[in-house]
């Protein structure tokens, strides 16, 4: 499974976008890149997935250059609620991402 | 989104008493569910894949025989820490994957503590 790379924390204030880069140099030609975001004493949570290029959902959205070897996950004018960490993965769909293997992920604190 | 329950949500136990966690599967059948444990301000790690009717498969450097895993159904898979000791008080996670969909979804966790 590819490794992955992110920035250990970062911080925010209520209302930037905030970008998190993920780094991803060993990813293969199957693998899909995905996000989880993790709140203290819960699991994680399916933010979004995507194979290249752009992909946008309600909360957030994934840019992926032409060589897929980084990420980055931009979530629209946060608010304190998006303090939490968040992990990228990246895995072979056709394998049904089969094993998920986690990274450090990134301690984003968004302050007033 | 699918749903993953876990039961208990935090247990308390003495040390040398066995501890089971449950992880179910509401909404849909999970054919392999994953186990994975988290220390405070970690990330999670991967311990056990568990396979409807089959034996589970461990990663490296966790015991077999001290956290035993069934998987009796479709939508059951359990985690017992046997022997319980204080370093084995942490956060377990289970997920589920949806074969419909190739996602995986967690449940909400539970908080163990090992007296």
């Amino acid at each position: 499974l590819a490794k992955t790379t992110q920035p250990i924390s970062m911080d925010s204030y209520e209302g930037q976008e905030v970008n998190i880069t993920c780094s991803h140099n060993n990813i293969a030609t199957n693998d899909y890149i995905t996000w989880y975001q993790q709140f203290p004493s819960q699991g994680p949570r399916f933010i979004i997935q995507g194979y290249k290029t752009k992909v946008t959902n309600e909360v957030a959205s994934l840019f992926i250059p032409a060589d897929r070897k980084s990420s980055t996950l931009s979530l629209p004018r946060v608010s304190l609620s998006d303090t939490a960490v968040y992990y990228c993965l990246v895995g072979d769909n056709d394998t049904g991402f089969q094993k998920l293997v986690f990274g450090t992920g990134t301690r984003l604190l968004v302050s007033p | 989104g699918a749903v993953v329950s876990q039961h208990p949500s935090r247990v308390i136990c003495k040390s040398g008493t066995s501890v089971k966690i449950e992880c179910r599967s509401l909404d849909f059948q999970a054919t392999t569910m994953f186990w994975y444990r988290q220390f405070p301000k970690q990330s999670l790690m991967l311990m056990a894949t568990s396979n409807e009717g089959s034996k589970a498969t461990y990663e490296q450097g966790v015991e077999k025989d001290k956290f035993l895993i069934n998987h009796a159904s479709l939508t059951l898979s359990t985690l017992t820490v046997t022997s319980a000791h204080p370093e084995d008080s942490s956060f377990y996670i289970c997920s589920a994957k949806d074969g419909t969909y190739n996602e995986q979804f967690f449940g909400p966790g539970t908080r163990l503590t090992v007296l």
